[in-house]
């Protein structure tokens, strides 16, 4: 089945520095997303990715699609405190029932500290 | 627009018991998904309704599992004879009817003793 590795698995910095993970995959997906999940919620979506190659930010955060559709990253710039949770790519397909049905990596734990 | 809403937050059952778990999802969501998450992973797709009708299920939905969404608006997954490899987060999740990111609800924690 379909495997999306995400690295690193957990990230210790300092409060201000930027941060990179990167998720890869052994297929191809349509869609990248990236979520955050606080501990004891559920994922929020930060940034959707829909075309190879593309380049997208969201305030502090970037992300971009890989052309070979079987990698992304994300970026964040000058942490802050709250950005600390896990962080989690995930990449989707439409199947033939017509769901968008998502594969998660196993997450990247952030912490930062102040 | 209220977010997906699952109740309850938390549930503690003992072996060999049913529970059941609800999901309201955003009103104008014609698309849900239930997922579950185990520690230190990312969730996994259990099953997809489409309106009422459910048209797709993981191979992780055993037989002890239901999902049903009646009137295509909340859903409720069922265990039955709970197991101990049931405790997990279990995720509701709808979308609109596009491609792109779906809204989580903030799960049910379910913890079989």
């Amino acid at each position: 089945g379909q495997q999306l590795n995400q690295s690193p698995q957990s990230m210790f910095i300092q409060e201000g520095e930027d941060v990179s993970m990167n998720c890869t995959s052994s297929s191809i997906f349509n869609t990248w997303l990236w979520y955050k999940q606080d501990p004891g919620e559920g994922p929020v979506l930060l940034i959707a990715l829909y075309k190879a190659g593309e380049l997208t930010s969201n305030g502090r955060l970037t992300a971009q699609f890989g052309i070979t559709r079987k990698d992304s990253f994300l970026n964040i710039s000058a942490s802050i405190p709250s950005d600390v949770g896990i962080y989690f790519c995930a990449g989707h397909t439409k199947s033939g029932a017509g769901s968008y049905q998502l594969t998660f990596g196993k997450g990247t734990k952030l912490s930062v500290i102040p | 627009d209220t977010g997906v809403s699952q109740d309850p937050r938390h549930k503690i059952t003992k072996r060999g018991q049913n529970v059941t778990f609800r999901c309201d999802p955003i009103s104008e969501h014609n698309r849900l998904y239930w997922y579950r998450q185990t520690l230190g992973q990312g969730p996994e797709f259990l099953t997809y309704f489409q309106n009422e009708a459910q048209l797709e299920k993981s191979r992780l939905l055993s037989d002890r599992f239901s999902a049903e969404r009646p009137k295509g608006s909340f859903s409720t997954l069922e265990i039955q004879r709970t197991e101990q490899g049931d405790s997990a987060m279990y995720l509701c999740a709808s979308s609109i009817d596009r491609a792109g990111g779906y809204t989580f609800g903030s799960g049910t924690r379910l913890t079989v003793v």
